[in-house]
């Protein structure tokens, strides 16, 4: 079974419209994460949820986490062409596991 | 703000040969981690590795993967024995774990086996 799985795989919207992409996983976990990857870079930090939390901001990010659907979405809004990029969730487990385990990634482009 | 960085940020083998890559942690951190990425599929988890030992493996850190903390800032993965598809995107990434494993990554190596 796959844990951290995106959707949509690709995503195409305006300048200035909101992004929403979404997460899903299948065991329990201590925290999710989400990942900005520009094309053949690094992974860039965004924001960390945890598990007894349901919503987070930061800037122009906000996060949802529903544990009972085992789900998460990130949405990015008033989006920008420098958004444009590659988004990750990463889920850390329960029991002490120290691994992230991430999903395929949806693929955002921002048109100008 | 602090960071972690890789070197090299590419490297190129021949197979069979061994490749060391680094990777210096952000200072404080405790726990680290090396990650890889096959082009265009998802990442993946390597290896972690905390108080000088590894922590946890994943079942592609076989006998040919190696690591090792050999000062207080570096921390390097050895491959001693390259294979066409150890050609991938590494990863490094720290943590100062609190309870909450956030992890920050480093801009990565990317390793091509000929």
């Amino acid at each position: 079974s796959q844990q951290g799985e995106e959707d949509p795989q690709a995503l195409s919207i305006q300048e200035g419209e909101n992004a929403t992409m979404n997460c899903s996983y299948k065991t329990s976990i201590n925290n999710l994460q989400w990942y900005r990857q520009n094309s053949g870079r690094g992974l860039v930090h965004l924001i960390l949820i945890r598990s007894n939390e349901r919503e987070k901001h930061s800037g122009r990010l906000r996060v949802t986490l529903d544990t009972s659907k085992k789900s998460s979405s990130l949405l990015i809004t008033a989006s920008r062409a420098a958004d444009t990029a590659s988004y990750f969730c990463a889920t850390a487990l329960i029991q002490g596991a120290q691994k992230l385990v991430f999903g395929q990634g949806t693929r955002l482009t921002i048109n100008p | 703000e602090p960071e972690v960085t890789q070197t090299p940020s590419h490297q190129v083998t021949q197979m069979g040969q061994e490749v060391i890559l680094r990777c210096v942690p952000i200072s404080n951190h405790l726990y680290f981690y090396w990650y890889r990425q096959i082009l265009g599929q998802k990442v993946e988890f390597l290896v972690s590795f905390y108080n000088n030992e590894i922590s946890e493996k994943s079942e592609i850190f076989d006998d040919q993967f190696s690591v090792e903390r050999p000062d207080g800032s570096n921390f390097t993965l050895k491959i001693r024995s390259t294979k066409l598809e150890d050609s991938a995107m590494y990863f490094c990434a720290s943590g100062a774990r609190d309870n909450y494993n956030e992890q920050f990554f480093g801009p990565g190596t990317r390793l091509t086996v000929l």
